[in-house]
């Protein structure tokens, strides 16, 4: 069965640096998604992603983060000055449709020292 | 603002028994339902999903989940629990007919399975 990848799976940064989170969609899926999971917290979403641009995001996703499709198969989530409160579980999703079951990555666990 | 809520943190059951998980939703209409398992290490599964239709939905590994609109619920239930069920389990919600797709999680509930 075809599934979402996400890598690395652990990524240790220091605060103030860049990161990026790399995810490759289920292939025929046309809807991207992130999400991400402090640690004893809910799963939040972040962003949604369509046709090459961005559909909704959340009032988490500040000017720190912007997504892109830089190819026909990746999807990257990237923060560009990492705080301390960035630590958590991202999690990358594809859908086929944008009311279809979304199908979630292993996730990356983010963290910042 | 759409919530969903999971009133159980932690539930201990031992193996063999039978279990339900519980959901509740708050949303202007009726939301589409999802459940997802998440193993230790790993992402989040789908068990199964409510569009509309039949209220009992079936869904993998032996898990159903019953829509109620009168209690605003969609409990999650297994007959038979096995050891290999204990994990993290999430409620989640999508607006129906959203054009956007972002869906609302539950806080999880955490199974234990005892011998």
């Amino acid at each position: 069965e075809p599934e979402v990848t996400q890598t690395p799976s652990h990524q240790v940064t220091q605060m103030g640096q860049e990161v990026i989170l790399r995810c490759v969609p289920i292939s025929n899926h046309l809807y991207f998604y992130w999400y991400r999971q402090i640690l004893g917290q809910k799963v939040e979403f972040l962003v949604s992603f369509y046709n090459n641009e961005i559909s909704e995001k959340s009032e988490i996703f500040d000017d720190q983060f912007s997504v892109e499709r830089p190819d026909g198969s990746n999807f990257t989530l990237k923060i560009r000055s990492t705080k301390l409160e960035d630590s958590a579980m991202y999690f990358c999703a594809s859908s086929e449709d944008r009311n279809q079951p979304q199908h979630f990555g292993d996730g990356t666990r983010l963290s910042i020292l | 603002a759409q919530s969903v809520t999971q009133p159980d943190i932690h539930i201990t059951v031992s193996e063999g028994a039978s279990l339900e998980l519980r959901c509740n939703y708050s949303y202007g209409a009726t939301p589409y339902l999802f459940w997802y398992v998440q193993s230790p290490g790993q992402g989040l599964q789908l068990l199964l999903k409510y569009f509309s239709g039949d209220t009992l939905v079936q869904g993998i590994k032996g898990f159903e989940a019953e829509f109620k609109r009168s209690q605003s619920s969609f409990n999650l239930r297994k007959p038979s629990v096995h050891w290999s069920d204990a994990a993290e389990y999430f409620c989640a919600g999508q607006d129906r007919g959203s054009t956007l797709g972002r869906l609302y999680f539950g806080r999880g509930t955490q199974l234990t399975v005892w011998p």
